[in-house]
């Protein structure tokens, strides 16, 4: 069983379209994020959420929302999508002050 | 707001040729200091939390230690399946996790 997993894996869409990322974790861990990686390959952290608080990243654009169904859950909406959103985007999931697990990625490549 | 550097960007050695990578840090509350291996088209893989100064982990040919201002991953006698970015992260108060731009490490048979 993969302890956090990522669809799709691969997604190229064009510019202006609304997009989603779906990530699942079946560690029980309370908290999960949602990083960015860039061509320089610099992970850049856009959301941390547990069931009880939402921390965003202020630099990241409001065309992006992290939405959780439930714990198990975090998902990531991209709206108006354009050529600078592409990179790859990783899900990851903790619970106290332990280490983080992540996905294995999902590389977005917007034309 | 926190902030990880990590040296040198790129380190190329020779098989056997032991060395270490520095993660220098800036954190409000530190709760955990991480290291992760990252292969292409991977996600991170774990490999230690350091929690206080002093503290000190081992794990075949890596060692990683912790200060109030830096950590450093030592490497010794490497081997060419050691090739990989190396990252490291902090944990702050408020459970957000910060991670440095990386050492590509390429080992040399």
């Amino acid at each position: 069983d993969t302890a956090v997993s990522q669809t799709p894996k691969y997604l190229v869409t064009q510019m202006g379209n609304d997009k989603s990322i779906k990530c699942e974790q079946n560690l029980g861990h309370d908290t999960m994020y949602w990083y960015k990686q860039d061509s320089k390959k610099f992970l850049k952290i856009m959301f941390s959420y547990n069931n009880k608080e939402l921390i965003i990243n202020e630099t990241v654009p409001n065309r992006f929302s992290p939405k959780s169904p439930d714990k198990a859950h975090l998902n990531l909406h991209i709206n108006s999508l354009e050529l600078g959103d592409s990179a790859v985007y990783f899900c990851a999931t903790g619970r106290g002050n332990t280490e983080a697990f992540f996905g294995q990625g999902t590389r977005l490549t917007v034309v | 707001e926190d902030q990880v550097t990590q040296s040198p960007e790129a380190l190329r050695l020779q098989e056997g040729e032991s060395s270490s990578l520095n993660c220098s840090y800036t954190v409000s509350g530190l709760r955990g200091l991480f290291w992760y291996r990252q292969d292409p088209g991977k996600g991170p893989e774990f490999l230690f939390t350091l929690y206080s100064a002093g503290e000190e982990k081992e794990k075949e040919r890596l060692k990683a230690t912790l200060t109030k201002k830096e950590s450093f991953l030592h490497i010794t006698a490497p081997k060419p399946e050691d090739s990989a970015t190396y990252l490291c992260a902090v944990l702050n108060a408020g459970n957000m996790l910060t991670f440095g731009g990386g050492t590509r490490l390429m080992v040399k048979p």
